[in-house]
């Protein structure tokens, strides 16, 4: 099955900005865009971010995500953008859509941020 | 507060089945779609099965079509994930997940095939 593009491993400086993104194509994030999700080691993943029409009022990020995380899309790539850099922000980041063409849900292959 | 369960993992040999269950808590368990995400060793994520709240959708991937079958039991607030002819390469973690916005995972249960 169709899987997403994420770059294997982003490296940025504490307090920095990370862009993290999500590549796909019209069956999938095209279609209703992606959630995100972060796991750290040893732990199983946790929602950051909302796909498009998954959004309770509105609102893109669950309760208790940090404002930190934001999500946006444009065409057929989707993009985490982490502001703030923190210690604990040190984590796998994968993205999930739902394809249409396959009938079933993509995970991208995953980035690992590191925090220096 | 809202809780996800899994269990049912081990070892297991080539060829042979294994049952999973994943037990929910804390919300209206039927009134949501349910789903089996898997991760292998030191890899990502992958989604593997899903079905609806009435089981009127169900879905597998192409690498466990025909041999896994995916049910739930509203009544006992259950999910089940039976495997049959398992090969090496379905050793992994089991998660099972809430929704299609996956918002709620539980701890996973490992599952290992080798002879």
């Amino acid at each position: 099955q169709a899987g997403l593009t994420q770059p294997p491993s982003v490296s940025k400086d504490l307090r920095q900005t990370a862009t993290l993104t999500c590549t796909g194509n019209t069956n999938n994030v095209g279609f209703r865009g992606v959630a995100w999700l972060q796991q750290h080691q040893g732990h199983p993943p946790k929602l950051l971010s909302y796909r498009d029409n998954n959004r309770p009022s509105g609102v893109n990020r669950p309760s208790g995500v940090s404002e930190r995380f934001s999500a946006s899309r444009s065409g057929n790539t989707a993009s985490l953008t982490i502001t703030g850099l923190q210690p604990e922000d040190e984590a796998d980041y994968y993205c999930l859509a739902w394809d249409t063409s396959h009938s079933a849900w993509v995970f991208g292959g995953g980035t690992k941020l590191n925090v220096l | 507060e809202v809780h996800l369960v899994e269990s049912g993992g081990g070892l297991v040999q080539p060829g042979r089945s294994l049952r999973l269950s994943c037990a929910a808590s804390g919300f209206s368990f039927a009134n949501h779609a349910m789903h089996w995400v898997r991760q292998a060793p030191g890899k990502g994520l992958e989604w593997v099965s899903g079905l609806s709240w009435n089981s009127g959708s169900i879905g597998y991937a192409d690498s466990v079509k025909g041999r896994f079958t995916v049910s739930r039991d509203n009544a006992k607030n259950s999910l089940y994930l039976q495997m049959n002819s398992l090969r090496p390469e379905d050793t992994a973690l089991y998660y099972c997940a809430r929704d299609d916005a996956f918002d709620i995972w539980g701890q996973g249960t490992v599952v290992t095939v080798s002879s």
